[in-house]
């Protein structure tokens, strides 16, 4: 157990739909970094946020949003979803202390019908 | 741009055998830090193991040890007396120097290790 969870583990819509996933680092680090991991792509950084400000955006399309709260939680939101945003979505946190390492949570299955 | 190579996209390993896993990579930062994680089939992603960019031992843990080789940029996982439990997908990656708390790493595509028994 990485102390990192992540809600919901699977999850089934439509194109066109919106889905939040959510995330909560393990307790003492600062940062959330979201990843997905489709078969053609592989593991793609999309954002990440520190303390509650975004600090590095990758890949991340406009369809999609994230925001980390107060109590550190994060959520990631996809909208008007499509076929190909079907994936598993990770999300990680890392202590600013340590050597980089992130933690992952056992990741969020979208499919998209 | 950093980018992380693993040429391997499937290995096979008998049991109690040791197995490299290969991976390169290019940066132009002189700090950096370099990863290891498995992905079972369950799908979780589980950290195995690290090496800094300016240790001058090789990483190990356990049965996982990671050969270095910064003049060619190689960062080889190799794994001792292997189980039925390693098989798995085997991801390299990659972090920057970064700031404080800025860890985003890149991965490579994987490997897929099957041990036999």
């Amino acid at each position: 157990d990485s102390g990192v969870t992540q809600t919901p583990k699977h999850l089934i819509t439509a194109t066109g739909q919106r889905v939040t996933l959510r995330c909560s680092p393990r307790s003492g680090d600062l940062s959330v970094y979201w990843y997905q991991q489709s078969l053609d792509q592989g593991l793609q950084f999309l954002i990440q946020y520190y303390n509650g400000e975004e600090r590095a955006k990758g890949n991340i399309l406009e369809r999609f949003s994230a925001q980390q709260f107060p109590d550190l939680h994060s959520e990631l939101n996809l909208s008007s979803l499509e076929l190909g945003d079907s994936a598993l979505y990770f999300c990680a946190s890392s202590h600013p202390l340590n050597t980089g390492e992130l933690f992952f949570g056992e990741g969020s299955r979208l499919t998209v019908l | 741009a950093q980018k992380i190579t693993q040429t391997q996209p499937g290995m096979f390993v008998q049991e109690k055998e040791a197995v490299t896993l290969d991976c390169t990579y290019d940066t132009s930062d002189q700090s950096y830090g370099l990863f290891w994680y498995k992905q079972p089939s369950s799908g979780e992603m589980i950290f195995l193991i690290y090496q800094g960019s300016y240790d001058e031992q090789n990483a190990t843990e356990g049965r996982y040890s990671l050969n270095f080789q910064k003049a060619r940029k190689s960062a080889n996982l190799v794994i001792s007396a292997s189980q039925l439990g390693d098989s798995a997908m085997y991801f390299c990656a990659m972090r920057d120097g970064g700031g404080a708390g800025s860890y985003q790493l890149t991965f490579g595509k994987g490997t897929k290790l099957s041990v036999i028994p």
